[in-house]
C-alpha cells in the first residue's frame, strides 16, 4: 500500500526558531498534499493543501507567513513553522493522494509532535 | 460550509456485541463519504469509503441521504476493533480537501 513518511516524529525548540517538517510519499507520487493540526482530543483541522509546483491553499484563518510550505516535488511537501510559539504546540499531519488517484483516497503520515517551549 | 458530527466522544462495548458508531454530516451538495481509523500508536488509515459499498474487517456504512447519516456498523465487536474512528467527508466535486468529525474512541471489553 501507500506509504507515507513524516519527519520528524517529535521536536521540541526555543520560542523564536522555525521548524520544518517533511512529508514524502514513498511509493507513490502525489500530486496533492494535505497539512493538518490536530489539538488535544479534537479532531484533524486542515490547515493547507499543497500542490506540486504551485502555492499552496491555506484554510481561513491559517497564516500563511507562519506555516510556510513547499512542494517541491512529486514525493516531497514541506511545512515550516516560522518564529514559533508556545501556542503553535500541536500535532501535525500530512497526508497525501496519489497522482491519478480517482478514489480520493489521503494516506496519511504518522504526525510530528511540535512542542515549543 | 460542511460539517460532520460524532456525537459520541467514546464508545465503551463488550466483545461480540453490536457496534454502531454514529455520523452525521451536513452538506449542501452531493457527498462523498469515508471512515478513517486510528489504532493505538498507529497513524491514521482509510476503513472504508461510501462510494465503494464493501465491508471491511466486518465494517460497513450505509449513506442515508435522508437523514444525513453514513454510522459505522459491525455486528460483532472484536478487541482489536478498539481504536479512535473519525468520519470524514469529501467537500465535492473537484475538491479533495476532507473535513473530519472530532472522532469516537471505540473500546471493546474482553
Amino acid at each position: 500500500g501507500a506509504v507515507v513518511s513524516q519527519h520528524p516524529s517529535r521536536v521540541i525548540c526555543k520560542s523564536g526558531t522555525s521548524v520544518k517538517i517533511e512529508c514524502r510519499s514513498l511509493d507513490f507520487q502525489a500530486t496533492t498534499m494535505f497539512w493538518y493540526r490536530q489539538f488535544p482530543k479534537q479532531s484533524l483541522m486542515l490547515m493547507a493543501t499543497s500542490n506540486e509546483g504551485s502555492k499552496a491553499t491555506y484554510e481561513q484563518g491559517v497564516e500563511k507567513d507562519k506555516f510556510l510550505i513547499n512542494h517541491a516535488s512529486l514525493t516531497l511537501s514541506t511545512l515550516t513553522v516560522t518564529s514559533a510559539h508556545p501556542e503553535d504546540s500541536s500535532f501535525y499531519i500530512c497526508s497525501a493522494r496519489g497522482q491519478g488517484d480517482g478514489k480520493n483516497i489521503q494516506y496519511f503520515g504518522a504526525g510530528t509532535r511540535l512542542s515549543v517551549l | 460550509a460542511q460539517r460532520v458530527t460524532q456525537p459520541e466522544k467514546l464508545l465503551s462495548v463488550f466483545k461480540g456485541a453490536p457496534v454502531e458508531l454514529k455520523c452525521n454530516y451536513s452538506y449542501s451538495g452531493s457527498p462523498e463519504l469515508f471512515w478513517y481509523v486510528q489504532y493505538s500508536r498507529q497513524r491514521l488509515q482509510l476503513l472504508l469509503r461510501h462510494i465503494s459499498r464493501e465491508s471491511i474487517k466486518g465494517f460497513t456504512a450505509d449513506l442515508n441521504k435522508g437523514e444525513t447519516s453514513f454510522h459505522l456498523k459491525k455486528p460483532f465487536a472484536q478487541e482489536e476493533d478498539s481504536a479512535m474512528y473519525y468520519c470524514a467527508l469529501r467537500r465535492g466535486a473537484g475538491s479533495y480537501q476532507l473535513t473530519f468529525g472530532k472522532g469516537t474512541k471505540l473500546s471493546v471489553i474482553p
